[in-house]
């Protein structure tokens, strides 16, 4: 069974940081692009970030580029979002989501979502 | 980047109703990679239909969608109580994914 288990969300003030993991398992997890979408309350779904399977290759938004970083360990079947200068308008769910065939290439389409890390930036 | 537009944002309707939901794209959407996620309160969503009308594994055959180039549908044959969700559309022929502001069915 797929499954990918956010953790590392919380209450922040605006400029700090924070980092998100995702531990998943049920597939191997080397072979597949990952990404972090987000939601902010009430709002639609945005594409934050993606990782290539093993080359490592990236993609991030416009929004938040220069302040994160996507990253990923193969070895502990981990994905993390290092997020730094952190504003309100980054409040949101974060999404840990895995694209739906093995594969480098961004690819945004996606076949299974974890449960959702609540990022929060407020003073 | 390419802009997803739903209509409605919000549909109210009943048990065993046809519901259609419209997603329209700034712009033509290459081999019509298009995606419908459903999302319940609090959960994640989940892939529903992709390439425009092929159904993810398990999901009801109740659901379709079809459309190509900027304009897709969604419909629901007969409103179940468990599809009470938002949908969301999203393209996926281009990195940036961008997802539609999503569409409440509600009772």
């Amino acid at each position: 069974e797929v499954q990918l288990m956010e953790s590392g969300g919380g209450l922040v003030q605006p400029g700090g940081s924070l980092r998100l993991s995702c531990e998943v398992s049920g597939f191997t997890f080397s072979s597949y692009a990952m990404s972090w979408v987000r939601q902010a309350p009430g709002k639609g779904l945005e594409l934050v970030s993606c990782i290539g399977g093993s080359d490592g290759g990236t993609y991030y938004a416009d929004s938040v580029k220069g302040r994160f970083t996507i990253s990923r360990d193969n070895s502990k079947n981990t994905l993390y979002l290092q997020m730094n200068s952190l504003r309100a308008e980054d409040t949101a769910e974060y999404f840990c989501v895995k694209r739906d065939y093995p594969g480098n290439t961004c690819w945004p389409l996606f076949d299974y979502w974890g449960q959702g890390a609540l990022v929060t930036v407020s003073s | 980047d390419i802009q997803m537009t739903q209509s409605p944002s919000t549909l109210s309707a009943s048990v065993g109703d046809r519901v259609t939901i419209t997603c329209r794209a700034s712009q033509s959407i290459n081999n019509d990679w298009l995606a419908w996620y459903q999302q319940k309160p609090g959960k994640a969503p989940k892939l529903l239909i992709h390439k425009a009308s092929t159904l993810h594994s398990g999901v009801p055959s109740r659901f379709s969608g079809s459309g190509s180039g900027t304009e897709f549908t969604l419909t629901i044959s007969s409103l179940q109580p468990d599809d009470f969700a938002t949908y969301h559309c999203q393209q996926y022929c281009t990195y940036s994914g961008t997802f539609g502001q999503g569409t409440t069915v509600e009772i």
